[in-house]
């Protein structure tokens, strides 16, 4: 597509329900990349993809986050159990192959509240 | 480990203002630059970058240069708009390992008055 679409753009969920959050990444373009965004709040890594390699999960805060990603396709994070400070908006970014210097295209987003 | 830091807002001006929204950094080796600006109710979007000591990034009057020998990479705008209102990110790449994610700064909100 165009750009890096991302789905829902709104979430509102019990506290303890599991939630799963899409990101559609540019075609063609095999790193991706997810970050969360706290309200007051810089972007925090959770995960990285680049094509066939094994994911850098680093910055995912607990085992409650996951995710996958088929290819150089479809993402989705999964979130289980939800906390109220899960809530932030969450933010998948694509970029060319080990496109070091030619920044990231974002989508717009995911807002996720838990109440 | 790498660290971005900006200077605190809000930042409140008058339209045609000069603006700066400084940023250092603390990286191992040459990592590259990046501003990015988040217009409201709309995604981040890459606003300019660049690559190496003394490179200046522009784009849509918003300079920054890439200065080693203070770690900075401050982003300026000779005058102000108010279509300028948005919140703006510095962030670099990290280059250790091999997954070329970013380091962000907090960000700082501009609120640019008619």
């Amino acid at each position: 597509g165009a750009g890096v679409s991302q789905s829902p753009s709104n979430k509102v969920t019990e506290k303890g329900k599991d939630v799963e959050l899409r990101c559609d990444p540019i075609s063609g373009h095999t790193a991706l990349y997810w970050y969360r965004q706290r309200l007051g709040q810089g972007l925090e890594f959770l995960i990285y993809f680049q094509g066939n390699s094994a994911p850098d999960k680093s910055g995912l805060p607990s085992d409650r986050f996951s995710a996958e990603r088929t290819g150089e396709s479809v993402s989705t994070l999964t979130i289980q159990r939800t906390q109220q400070e899960d809530s932030a908006v969450y933010l998948c970014a694509s970029s060319p192959d080990r496109a070091k210097y030619r920044g990231y295209t974002f989508g717009s987003g995911t807002r996720l509240t838990v109440v | 480990g790498d660290s971005v830091t900006q200077m605190e807002g809000p930042v409140t001006l008058s339209e045609e203002a000069f603006l700066t929204i400084n940023c250092t950094y603390t990286a191992t080796g040459y990592p590259s630059l990046f501003w990015y600006v988040q217009y409201p109710g709309e995604g981040l979007q890459l606003l300019l970058k660049a690559t190496k000591a003394d490179d200046k990034g522009s784009n849509k009057g918003f300079e920054a240069t890439y200065r080693k020998e203070t770690t900075s990479f401050h982003l300026e705008k000779g005058s102000v708009q108010v279509s300028d209102s948005a919140v703006y990110f510095c962030a670099l790449s990290d280059l250790t390992g091999n997954n070329r994610k970013l380091i962000w700064g907090l960000g700082t909100s501009l609120a640019v008055n008619p």
